[in-house]
């Protein structure tokens, strides 16, 4: 199946820090999520984007398909960013058939201080 | 869109009891997937449905687990014999797939998390 791996796993900022979080897959997808999990467990979904770039608020994604990862940014971090961030793939390949079923990579525990 | 639920919440249980989740998607959400995360993973898939027909099973859904979503609306997954092993969130998503839209984006619920004690 496909494989998902996600750099970080852990990160700390300083409120106001900008950081970068990385998702690599093993192979062609046609669906990329990215997720924040509350501490209640809640998976609040960012943003849909198996191509391209997408923008919303102090977050954008951007997603390189042929080259297999995608990146999420957070700009001018805040406490409440604090959380564990997912990205999960459904995948798409040659002579597979896929329901759309994620697979999600390790998560990164992203901690804020204030 | 009231968005997905999901009932209980929380579950507590002892070893050998029978258990059962249910879960209401999206409305008019024609795919709904059920996963389950243990502390510090990633959710692992279980099983999914289109409609009333449940087309995949993972390797992770053994002979005590078993789902339905009868009139393919609300979907329950019951847990017979539970062992502690089957402590973790339950997570159930759904979507909506049609000829006319690409989107497969899935929206989750918050969870029914079980302790086997």
């Amino acid at each position: 199946g496909i494989q998902v791996e996600q750099s970080p796993p852990d990160l700390i900022l300083q409120e106001g820090a900008n950081s970068t979080l990385r998702c690599n897959f093993s192979d062609s997808v046609n669906n990329l999520q990215w997720f924040h999990q509350n501490p209640w467990g809640q998976l609040i979904n960012l943003f849909y984007i198996p191509s391209g770039t997408k923008q919303n608020g102090r977050l954008s994604a951007t997603t390189v398909a042929t080259e297999r990862y995608s990146l999420l940014y957070i700009s001018s971090s805040q406490t409440t960013d604090s959380g564990v961030y997912f990205c999960a793939v459904a995948g798409g390949g040659a002579g597979g058939t896929s329901y759309g079923k994620l697979t999600f990579g390790q998560g990164t525990i992203l901690t804020v201080h204030p | 869109d009231t968005g997905v639920s999901q009932d209980p919440r929380h579950k507590i249980t002892k070893r050998g009891q029978n258990v059962t989740f249910r879960c209401d998607p999206i409305s008019e959400h024609n795919r709904l997937y059920w996963y389950r995360q243990t502390l510090g993973q990633g959710p692992e898939f279980l099983t999914y449905f289109q409609n009333e027909a449940q087309l995949e099973k993972s390797r992770l859904l053994s002979d005590r687990f078993s789902a339905e979503r009868p009139k393919g609306s609300f979907s329950t997954l019951e847990i017979q014999r539970t062992e502690q092993g089957d402590s973790a969130m339950y997570l159930c998503a759904s979507s909506l797939r049609t000829s006319f839209q690409n989107s497969y984006e899935q929206y989750f619920g918050p969870g029914t998390r079980l302790t086997v004690t």
